[in-house]
């Protein structure tokens, strides 16, 4: 069964300094990867997708099937970014996509 | 433009009640999800309909029951809530028909309930 995993409930840093949400998977073939974000008050959104190759908001995240990961990484932290980060996979049976999974998130705190 | 819209917002059950959270979205979206969310286990899929007229358990389906009722409705019933039940649940939906790769999902504002 595929399954996500965040190691870090919280990640704590000032403001500035480089950032890395880890992320690991697991799935025999081949997933459809993304990071979820959560702003204070707003709803969860997309912040980006291992497909795409794209930088948003600075941040980035490579897919490394090798060790089965998909780490979100920014190299300076900005105060904005304090929220709540969930990485996703998407799978499903018979050869789907739909079964949308997240991990359990990783609460980001940039400090001034 | 509504999105994801959920009903209601906040809800407060005594244990053995029954209740529907109701989930409609605007967007033509063939897939729709349920999630619930607790401190320290995020989102956790109950239910998923890949298209109108499909719905398939998803990771924490025990207790719970769905309705695709038409392309833009999905809602999950609760048919005797216990205190575990206690979360905020999460509507979802994305354009992804079955077997096509799930592109973006977008979500509600959540219904959080409190099962006493």
């Amino acid at each position: 069964a595929q399954r996500v995993t965040q190691p870090e409930k919280l990640l704590s840093v000032f403001k500035g300094a480089p950032v890395e949400l880890k992320c690991n998977y697991s799935y025999s073939g081949s997933p459809e990867l993304f990071w979820y974000v959560q702003y204070s008050r707003q709803r969860l959104q997309l912040l980006l997708r291992h497909i795409s190759r794209e930088s948003i908001k600075g941040f980035t995240a490579d897919l490394n099937k090798g060790e089965t990961s998909f780490h979100l990484k920014k190299p300076f932290a900005q105060e904005e970014d304090s929220a709540m980060y969930y990485c996703a996979l998407a799978r499903g049976p018979s050869g789907g996509y739909n079964k949308l999974i997240f991990g359990a998130g990783t609460r980001l705190a940039v400090h001034p | 433009n509504a999105g994801v819209t959920q009903t209601p917002k906040f809800q407060v059950l005594k244990t053995g009640q029954s209740m529907t959270l109701q989930c409609a979205q605007d967007m033509n979206h063939n897939s729709m999800y349920w999630y619930r969310q607790d401190p320290g286990m995020g989102l956790r899929l109950i239910y998923y309909s890949a298209s109108e007229g499909t719905t398939d358990k998803g990771e924490v389906p025990n207790g719970y029951n769905v309705s695709r009722l038409n392309k833009r409705e999905f809602s999950l019933r609760l048919e005797s809530a216990a205190p575990s039940q206690t979360s905020v649940y999460f509507c979802a939906s994305s354009e992804a028909l079955w077997g096509t790769r799930v592109t973006e999902a977008f979500f509600g504002q959540g219904t959080r309930l409190t099962v006493v």
